[in-house]
Formats: structure tokens, C-alpha cells, sequence
């Protein structure tokens, strides 16, 4: 069973503050991580897609890191804002073309 | 908007009964994927389809059926309802497979009663 790992499983964080989270996985038979953000009522939106080990991908405030030798990804957002209260979902696709989610860690930003 | 499409958003059936969810993909995109968010779970990846053809399948019960049409709409066949199968589905499209980004509908909310 391939496991993907999120942590912490909620956070909260006051506006302004910077935060980061974390989605662990086996490193063996990694292919590619998604990075999703998914607000409540709302669908998943896509954020990042990342294959290669030490890829940095950057959208605005939100940015991420994946090192696919020790099995992790990292989350970062600066400056949090009421607006990135959501919860990100990582997604790790294993070579068989199914994307394995993470149960996700739930943000909420504290005006 | 992903511009992906999903119907109806909500459904409310009983128990034995069968339903189909329908989804439209993006523009141009080849790939449909349907996944399950059951309560207190993550997204369950259930099946994908490629040009009309199955590519991958998850943890789906024999009694959901998918199929993906000419046109690249999908249907999710679920036939009879247990009260478990209530659940939220999504349909997600991309252009190709593998890496390539899923866009996600809106969903269908189903409740079996």
C-alpha cells in the first residue's frame, strides 16, 4: 500500500504569519506530486505539479519544494491572508495513472 | 471555473435505486477521472478514462459502472444503493495522463436515504 502522509492534520495561523506543512511518501516508485488547494463548497484547485528531486515551484505567495529522495514535499505560504484558509491536499502519483490523495491539512487563518 | 462539469449537484435517492452522474471535461482534454469523498475520507480514486477507453481503475464496487462517450462525457453508473455510497463524487479532466494536471468539477453530492 502506497501512503501518502500530510502534516499537521489542521493549523491555525495568524494573518500576516508565514506557515509551512508537509506531505511525506515511499520514495520508491514516485512518478509526480500535486499540490492542491480545496476551500470549503468549492472543488480542488490545482497549485503545483512537481516530478524532479529539488523542483521549487512558486504561485504568488505559495510556494513548494520536493526532495523525492527522502520522500517529502513542503508547503510554504507568506504572509498568510484570511483568503488562504483552506485545505491543501497533496496527491502522489505512483506511474499508474491514479493520483493516491492525502487526507490534507485543514488552514485557518486568524484575522 | 475549471471548466470542468458536473450534473446534477445534488441527488437524493433510496436505497436499491440506481443513478448516473454525468460529467463534461475541459475543452480539449482527453482524460476523465472520477473520485469518491465519503465522510472523514480523503478523495478515493475510483476510475480513469482516456479517449474512451479505461486506463486505470481504483477501489470501485462491481456495482459502479463508468463509460466514457465519443464526445469525451463521462457517466458514473451506481446501482444498488446502499446508505454507505452517500458521498460527494468528482469528476476531474486533463489533457493527457501522468503528470499532467487534473481540473476538477464541482461535484455531485449524493444521499441515499
Amino acid at each position: 500500500i502506497l501512503n501518502v502522509e500530510q502534516s499537521p492534520q489542521s493549523l491555525h495561523v495568524q494573518e500576516g504569519d508565514s506557515t509551512n506543512f508537509t506531505c511525506s511518501f515511499p520514495s520508491s516508485n514516485f512518478y509526480a506530486l500535486h499540490w492542491y488547494r480545496w476551500e470549503t463548497a468549492k472543488s480542488p484547485e490545482a497549485l503545483f505539479v512537481m516530478t524532479l528531486n529539488g523542483d521549487e515551484k512558486k504561485k504568488g505567495r505559495i510556494s513548494a519544494t520536493l526532495n523525492t529522495k527522502e520522500g517529502y514535499s513542503y508547503l510554504y505560504i507568506k504572509g498568510s491572508q484570511p483568503e488562504d484558509s483552506a485545505t491543501y491536499l497533496c496527491a502522489l502519483n505512483f506511474g499508474n495513472e491514479k493520483l493516491t490523495f492525502g487526507t490534507g491539512t485543514r488552514l485557518t487563518i486568524i484575522p | 471555473d475549471s471548466g470542468v462539469t458536473q450534473t446534477p449537484k445534488h441527488l437524493i435517492t433510496a436505497t436499491g435505486q440506481r443513478v448516473t452522474l454525468r460529467c463534461s471535461p475541459r475543452s480539449g482534454d482527453l482524460s476523465v477521472y472520477w473520485y469518491q469523498q465519503s465522510l472523514d475520507q480523503g478523495l478515493q480514486f475510483l476510475i480513469q478514462y482516456y479517449n474512451g477507453e479505461e486506463r486505470a481503475k481504483g477501489n470501485i464496487l462491481e456495482r459502479f459502472s463508468a463509460q466514457q462517450f465519443p464526445d469525451l462525457h463521462s457517466e458514473l453508473n451506481l446501482s444498488s444503493l446502499e446508505l454507505g455510497d452517500s458521498a460527494l463524487y468528482f469528476c476531474a479532466s486533463s489533457v493527457g495522463m501522468g503528470t499532467d494536471t487534473q481540473y476538477f468539477g464541482p461535484g455531485t453530492r449524493l444521499t441515499v436515504l
